[in-house]
């Protein structure tokens, strides 16, 4: 079945510096990929998403290219600051599934001053 | 306006009793979901509706019960309440036309069972 993967948490970076978080996918078909993220005591708000192969999703300074040779979705962006510390989560849709989004496990990221 | 919204926020309860999520959403959408979200933080699927049908059932317990009044209404039944229904649960909607689309999610409702 569909599944997503991303790297295990928690991550801690000092303001400023660069995050990656990675995302690969298995899924069959051509499924949308999206980031996700949740706040402390907030529900989701979707970051990014791409609908198609070399689709490049950007959002807040966070940047993801779906590629779909190496069936991933990272998650970047240049500077992280204190106000981006939260979960994030890769999610796709379609595929093959029924219409709900599948999730990864999610990544926590905090950020220090 | 919010978009998506449940109540309640937080939940806390007994063993054994019987509680009611409720969640509304404003945007028109033809399909709402049910997410559990465990300790972990792992999201997973438990119910779908589109247009007041379920669409989507997960390896549940039936002692959860959807309930859809209308296309823009989604409750959550849970009979005879376990400490492992402890999570928080969310809401979410759609169009619910292709997997573009973006799900809209409510804060969330926080259960736990004593």
């Amino acid at each position: 079945g569909n599944s997503v993967t991303q790297m295990e948490g928690p991550v801690t970076l000092s303001e400023e510096a660069f995050l990656t978080i990675n995302c690969t996918y298995t899924a069959t078909g051509y499924p949308s990929l999206f980031w996700y993220v949740q706040y402390p005591g907030e529900g989701l708000q979707l970051l990014l998403k791409a609908t198609k192969a070399d689709d490049k999703g950007s959002n807040k300074g966070f940047e993801a290219t779906y590629r779909k040779e190496t069936t991933s979705f990272h998650l970047e962006k240049g500077s992280v600051q204190v106000s981006d510390s939260a979960v994030y989560f890769c999610a796709l849709r379609g595929g093959g599934s029924q219409g709900n989004l599948i999730f990864g496990k999610g990544t926590k990221l905090s950020v220090k001053p | 306006d919010t978009a998506v919204s449940q109540t309640p926020k937080y939940l806390v309860t007994q063993m054994g009793n019987d509680k009611s999520i409720k969640c509304e959403q404003n945007l028109g959408h033809d399909t709402m979901y049910w997410y559990k979200q465990d300790s972990k933080k792992f999201l997973k699927i438990m119910f779908s509706y589109n247009n007041k049908e379920l669409i989507i059932n997960e390896t549940v317990p039936n002692r959860f019960s959807p309930k859809s009044p209308d296309k823009a209404h989604l409750n959550l039944h849970i009979n005879s309440l376990e400490l492992g229904d402890s999570a928080v649960y969310f809401c979410a909607s759609d169009w619910g036309g292709g997997t573009t689309d973006t799900q809209y999610f409510g804060p969330g409702t926080r259960l736990t069972v004593l």
